[in-house]
């Protein structure tokens, strides 16, 4: 398995602009996550999902928007980029066998996005 | 959430075990106590986890006080590799709140050759 991916790895945007970030994981996990990471701080989580078709918001969504259509993609879209989503944005899948809770979340590498 | 608090930061000497505390006062009966870190440039990865009882596991071993008001991780032997930033989270097993993991600003750990 690939475990979680992310795409790109490293991305510039221009103030204004709109990029997707992509998250894709082969492990048919029902639940997935975006976090964003500012430097030398801990990970905020910006909207999750609990399976295909259902998303909900995190503690930052603010400028973010989201989709699920299939378990295996969560793509972050950024709408009019600004300096102030210069961050390193992390997807995370975890899984939910039947009713009860999987413990770990497993991470993507990261997008190491600049907004200038 | 429920909060957790870790020291900035910590030191150990390679080949030496490492404590790294973390004070959770506020955690109620629906919350497991999770440990993740952080190696330079990638992201999280799980250590271990524990609701009451304490735990061992390849990587490390989790010590939960009988209040549950604090735990320690426990790093048998540390390598340069276990340098890293370490998070102490409550996960509240409740479905309703989706799994979801809030992350502190950890407990950077050095480790010395």
């Amino acid at each position: 398995n690939a475990g979680v991916t992310q795409t790109p790895k490293f991305r510039i945007l221009k103030i204004g602009q709109s990029m997707t970030l992509q998250c894709t994981q082969d492990m048919n996990h029902n639940y997935m996550y975006w976090y964003r990471q500012d430097p030398g701080m801990g990970l905020k989580l910006i909207y999750y999902s609990v399976g295909a078709g259902i998303t909900d918001k995190g503690e930052v969504p603010n400028g973010y928007n989201v989709s699920r259509s299939t378990t295996e993609d969560f793509p972050l879209r950024l709408e009019l980029a600004a300096p102030s989503q210069t961050s390193v944005y992390f997807c995370a899948s975890s899984w939910v066998p039947g009713t009860s809770i999987s413990y770990e979340q497993y991470f993507g590498p990261g997008t190491r996005l600049t907004v200038t | 959430d429920a909060k957790t608090t870790q020291p900035n930061s910590m030191e150990s000497n390679e080949e030496e075990p490492v404590h790294l505390p973390c004070n959770h006062s506020t955690i109620s009966g629906t919350d497991y106590i999770h440990w993740y870190r952080q190696l330079p440039s990638q992201g999280p990865e799980y250590v271990i986890h524990g609701l009451t009882s304490n735990v061992n596991n390849r990587m490390a071993s989790l010590a939960i006080a009988e209040d549950r008001k604090s735990s320690t991780l426990i790093l048998h032997r540390a390598t340069l590799r276990d340098a890293a930033v370490y998070y102490c989270i409550l996960r509240d097993v409740r479905v309703e709140y989706g799994n979801k993991l809030v992350f502190g600003a950890g407990t950077i750990l050095r480790v010395k050759s």
